[in-house]
C-alpha cells in the first residue's frame, strides 16, 4: 500500500458525459501527478500540481482539467467524454515535486460506452 | 526529447530461471532511473531506483545498474518465482530539464510458470 488513495476504483459512463476522479496523496506529500494508461499510448503524464498550484502540463487534452485543493487532495475532471478516453488513470504523489520518487495510487479504471 | 525503450514482451519463464529485461533511455540531462511493477489488477509499485551513473538499485532479489556509457538500466533477477508474474515498467525522471514527470517505457509482461 503506497498511501495514495483514488476513488472511484471503476467508472462506467457514456460518451459526452463528464466525470471527476479523486486522489488523496500520501501524508506529507505536497505534489500530485496524474497519468493516463491506455493500450495504444502506454503510460503518459497528464499534469502536476504542487501545493495547490499547477507546476507542469503534459499530454492533457483541453477537455480535461485538474485542481489541487488546500487539503492537498486533487481532482481530475474529464468532460465531453469520447470512447478513446477509456483508460486507467493513475495519481501519484511525492514530497516536493522536484525529482524525488513518485508513489502511485491503485488507479481509476474509466470505461466510456 | 526523453524516451525509454524496453524489450518487447511477453516474456515467459519457468520458475527459478534467470530474468533479464532490457531497458535503454534517451535523455537531455542526467536522469534518475526507475523500475516500477504492476501486478494484475493493481497500481504501479516502485521496485527499485538509481539516481546517478554506476548506482545499483536492488529490491526483492531484483537488481539494475545505471550505465551511462550504454544509456541502459537492465532489470535482472537470478531466480524468478510465480509471484513475480507482472508487468514491469522502466522509467526515467529528467529533473534537469525543469519538468518532474516520469517518462515510461511500454512495459514488459512477465509470466512465470511452475
Amino acid at each position: 500500500d503506497s498511501g495514495v488513495t483514488q476513488t472511484p476504483k471503476h467508472l462506467i459512463t457514456a460518451t459526452g458525459q463528464r466525470v471527476t476522479l479523486r486522489c488523496s496523496p500520501r501524508s506529507g506529500d505536497l505534489s500530485v501527478y496524474w497519468y493516463q494508461q491506455s493500450l495504444d499510448q502506454g503510460l503518459q503524464f497528464l499534469i502536476q500540481y504542487y501545493n495547490g498550484e499547477e507546476r507542469a502540463k503534459g499530454n492533457i487534452l483541453e477537455r480535461f482539467s485538474a485542481q489541487q485543493f488546500p487539503d492537498l487532495h486533487s481532482e481530475l475532471n474529464l468532460s465531453s467524454l469520447e470512447l478513446g478516453d477509456s483508460a486507467l488513470y493513475f495519481c501519484a504523489s511525492s514530497v516536493e515535486g522536484a525529482g524525488e520518487t513518485q508513489y502511485f495510487g491503485p488507479g481509476t479504471r474509466l470505461l466510456v460506452l | 526529447g526523453n524516451s525509454v525503450t524496453q524489450m518487447e514482451g511477453p516474456v515467459t519463464l519457468s520458475e527459478e530461471a534467470f530474468l533479464t529485461i532490457n531497458c535503454t533511455y534517451t535523455a537531455t540531462g542526467y536522469p534518475s532511473l526507475f523500475w516500477y511493477v504492476q501486478y494484475p489488477g493493481e497500481g504501479l509499485q516502485l521496485l527499485l531506483k538509481a539516481t546517478k551513473a554506476d548506482d545499483k538499485g536492488s529490491n526483492k532479489g531484483f537488481e539494475a545498474t545505471y550505465r551511462k556509457e550504454t544509456t541502459s538500466f537492465h532489470l535482472e533477477k537470478g531466480s524468478v518465482q510465480v509471484s513475480d508474474s507482472a508487468v514491469y515498467f522502466c522509467a526515467l525522471l529528467d529533473s534537469g530539464a525543469g519538468s518532474y514527470q516520469l517518462t515510461f517505457g511500454k512495459g514488459t509482461k512477465l509470466s512465470v510458470i511452475p
